[in-house]
């Protein structure tokens, strides 16, 4: 079975700084994504940033990026010049890229984030 | 704009009766997924279907039913609700091999 470990429940950053969010994996598959979803308090759950596990190059998209390490099983997410919008709960979730009809999502525990002013 | 719906957005029923939360998308996805979501917890899968073809997973409560009638609506039966039942339940979609889902706000139970 697939699991999900975030090991930083809360964390705190300034406006315009940088923060590293944590995440690690454990799976025997090769062939799978990985994501960060951030819920803000409206509590309607939004996606941030994909990675599919045969791609070595990390992705981005704008102010976030990922760090993937697939050896490691590890897969952190930067959040640049950090804004006050960011402050949400974030998870790291995985699902295995099969052709048949198993694409269950695994969620993490999630860290919350809050952006101070 | 194509979406996924969830209806009502709140939701209170009496302990023991039978309460329906309801889900829809126009995105024509194939994976349809059930979360139950507790304050300050991580989502956990109750069941999904790919197409007409349902999962569950093996911790899912028996009180717990879903169907799926067509590709664009999926509901989710609660037959006699707990108090350990209130949560958020999250509906979400996906089409098989593009891994991304996309999510509805959630319809917030409370049980009483």
């Amino acid at each position: 079975a697939q699991t999900v470990t975030q090991s930083q429940p809360e964390m705190s950053v300034q406006e315009a700084e940088t923060v590293t969010l944590s995440c690690t994996y454990d799976t025997s598959e090769n062939n799978y994504y990985l994501f960060w979803y951030k819920q803000p308090p409206s509590r309607q759950m939004i996606l941030v940033i994909r990675q599919e596990a045969y791609k070595q190059q990390n992705a981005t998209e704008n102010r976030f990026s990922v760090n993937f390490q697939k050896a490691a099983k590890s897969f952190s997410l930067k959040i640049s010049d950090s804004q006050l919008g960011d402050t949400a709960m974030y998870f790291c979730a995985f699902m295995k890229n099969y052709g048949g009809a198993t694409n269950k999502l695994i969620f993490g525990t999630g860290t919350l984030l809050a952006v101070q002013p | 704009d194509a979406m996924v719906i969830q209806n009502p957005r709140y939701q209170v029923t009496q302990f023991g009766k039978p309460v329906t939360l309801s889900c829809s998308q126009t995105l024509n996805h194939n994976v349809m997924y059930w979360y139950q979501q507790k304050s300050s917890q991580a989502p956990k899968l109750l069941f999904h279907y790919y197409d007409k073809d349902f999962n569950n997973e093996a911790d899912t409560p028996d009180n717990f039913q879903s169907r799926r009638p067509n590709t664009s609506f999926c509901f989710l039966d609660i037959r006699s609700p707990g108090l350990g039942d209130a949560a958020m339940y999250l509906c979400a979609t996906s089409r098989l091999g593009t891994g991304e889902a996309f999510f509805g706000q959630g319809t917030r139970l409370t049980v009483v």
